[in-house]
C-alpha cells in the first residue's frame, strides 16, 4: 500500500462550484498535512498546513484532518476559474522519526470552468 | 525578487551528456531540496541538505551527484543521461528540517533525446 493516497483525477467543475479534495495515508505515525497547490509549468506553492484533526480555514478554503480513519481533505468554496491547478497532499511525521520527511500524494488535476 | 531560483529552466540534451541545474535561495533558510517531477506529476524527493550538510538521500542512482557549496546554493549534477531522466527538477527550501512549509523554484525541465 503506497504511503500517501490521492486521487488523480481530472477534475472539472462549473464556477461557484464546492469542490473536495481528498487523500488517504497508511501510516499512523505521519501528524503534519499540507495541501500545496502547482499551477502549470509552476512549482508548487503551500496553501494549507495543519497538524491536528479537525479544521482549519483560511478565506474560501478549508483543510479538515480526520486520523482515526487517515483521511485529509480540502474543500474550495466558491470556486473560481483562477483556482485550476494542480492539488497535491503532502504528509510528514515527526523529526528524527523514520517519516519526518515530506511525502506528497500524486496531486488532483483540477479545473473550474467559468 | 525570486526567492528559490533554479537555472536552466529548459535542459535539451543527448543521452550519455552530463548536465548541471543550479539553485540559488535567498530566503534565509537553512534547508534546501531536490525533488524530481515526472511526466504524470508525482513530486518525488531525491536530496536534502541542512546548512551544507546532507540530511536525505533517497534511493537515486549515483549517476546524481548534489553539492551544496553553501547553505544559500544547492546544485545536482548529472552524469550519464539517460531516458529515464526526462523530468522535471524542482528545487526547494525550507526554514529548517522540521518544517512541512517548503519554498519551490520554478523547476527545471530536462529532456533526453
Amino acid at each position: 500500500q503506497k504511503e500517501v493516497e490521492q486521487d488523480p483525477g481530472p477534475l472539472s467543475v462549473p464556477e461557484g462550484a464546492i469542490v473536495s479534495l481528498n487523500c488517504t495515508y497508511s501510516n499512523s505515525a505521519f501528524q503534519y498535512f499540507m495541501w500545496y497547490r502547482q499551477y502549470s509549468r509552476k512549482g508548487p506553492e503551500l496553501l494549507m498546513y495543519t497538524y491536528s484533526s479537525g479544521n482549519k480555514e483560511d478565506g474560501r478554503f478549508t483543510a479538515q484532518v480526520d486520523k482515526s480513519s487517515k483521511y485529509i481533505s480540502l474543500f474550495i468554496r466558491d470556486s473560481q476559474p483562477s483556482d485550476s491547478a494542480t492539488y497535491l497532499c503532502a504528509i510528514r511525521g515527526f523529526s528524527g522519526g523514520s517519516n519526518y520527511k515530506l511525502t506528497f500524494g500524486k496531486g488532483t488535476l483540477l479545473t473550474v470552468n467559468p | 525578487d525570486t526567492a528559490v531560483s533554479q537555472t536552466p529552466k529548459y535542459l535539451v540534451t543527448q543521452m550519455g551528456n552530463d548536465k548541471s541545474i543550479k539553485c540559488e535561495q535567498n530566503l534565509g533558510h537553512d534547508t534546501m531540496y531536490w525533488y524530481k517531477q515526472d511526466s504524470k506529476k508525482f513530486l518525488k524527493i531525491m536530496f536534502s541538505y541542512n546548512n551544507k550538510e546532507l540530511i536525505i538521500n533517497e534511493t537515486v542512482p549515483n549517476r546524481f551527484s548534489p553539492k551544496s557549496p553553501d547553505k544559500a546554493h544547492l546544485n545536482l549534477h548529472i552524469n550519464s543521461l539517460e531516458l529515464g531522466d526526462s523530468a522535471v527538477y524542482f528545487c526547494a527550501s525550507s526554514r529548517d528540517e522540521n518544517t512541512g512549509e517548503l519554498f519551490f523554484g520554478e523547476g527545471s525541465r530536462l529532456t533526453v533525446l
